[in-house]
């Protein structure tokens, strides 16, 4: 079935530490793949997408490359800040008539001074 | 500005008593979707709508129902709330249809004791 699986938190760094949250899904042909952040009290917002395989979505310093291969899409950020904290969600969008984005459970990241 | 806007932001209601949480979007989009998201779960898709007047039920419909009488409104509408409707629920719109790059809202934080 359609399904994405993300590494499970909270992430805890400190302030310029090298960030990665793990992705990987499964799903009928090749959807496009999406991370979604959410601040606190605050709604889902697009961070990144990819389309298509090889694909690499970036934005705001993070970077997440569309691996067909290993069905993969992990978020990565070189240098992460205090203002970097929040939930990350990975979603795909499900190709062959589904009408609906299929969401991981999301991954807290707290980043201190 | 683009957004998606939702009222209230926050509910506490008693089981049975029915209630509507509204949902409007700037951005002309012909799809608006509907999820909940609890935890450990990610976010599930309660129902979407294609366009006017054209509605269907995403993974998790029991207990809920919507209405698109209008492109820019979407209601979700709660007939006889239960404990187990206890949520964080977002409302959402897209330009390419339901399984794209969608607009959330602010999220409404619903409780029924």
């Amino acid at each position: 079935g359609n399904s994405v699986t993300q590494m499970e938190g909270p992430v805890t760094l400190s302030e310029e530490a090298f960030l990665t949250i793990n992705c990987t899904y499964t799903a009928t042909g090749y959807p496009s793949l999406f991370w979604y952040v959410q601040y606190p009290g605050e709604g889902l917002q697009l961070l990144l997408k990819a389309t298509k395989a090889d694909d690499k979505g970036s934005n705001k310093g993070f970077e997440a490359t569309y691996r067909k291969e290993t069905t993969s899409f992990h978020l990565e950020k070189g240098s992460v800040q205090v203002s970097d904290s929040a939930v990350y969600f990975c979603a795909h969008g499900v190709a062959g008539g589904y009408n609906k984005l299929i969401f991981g459970a999301g991954t807290r990241l707290a980043v201190h001074p | 500005e683009a957004q998606v806007t939702q009222n209230p932001r926050y509910l506490i209601t008693v089981t049975g008593k029915k209630l509507t949480v509204t949902c409007s979007q700037n951005m002309n989009h012909e799809y608006m979707s509907w999820y909940r998201q609890d935890p450990g779960l990610g976010l599930r898709q309660i129902y979407y709508s294609m366009n006017v007047e054209v509605t269907d039920k995403g993974d998790v419909p029991e207990g809920y129902k919507v209405s698109r009488k209008e492109k820019r409104n979407f209601p979700l509408i709660l007939e006889s709330p239960s404990p187990n409707q206890t949520s964080l629920y977002f409302c959402a719109s897209s330009l390419n249809g339901p399984n794209t790059e969608a607009f959330f809202g602010q999220g409404t934080r619903l409780t029924v004791v």
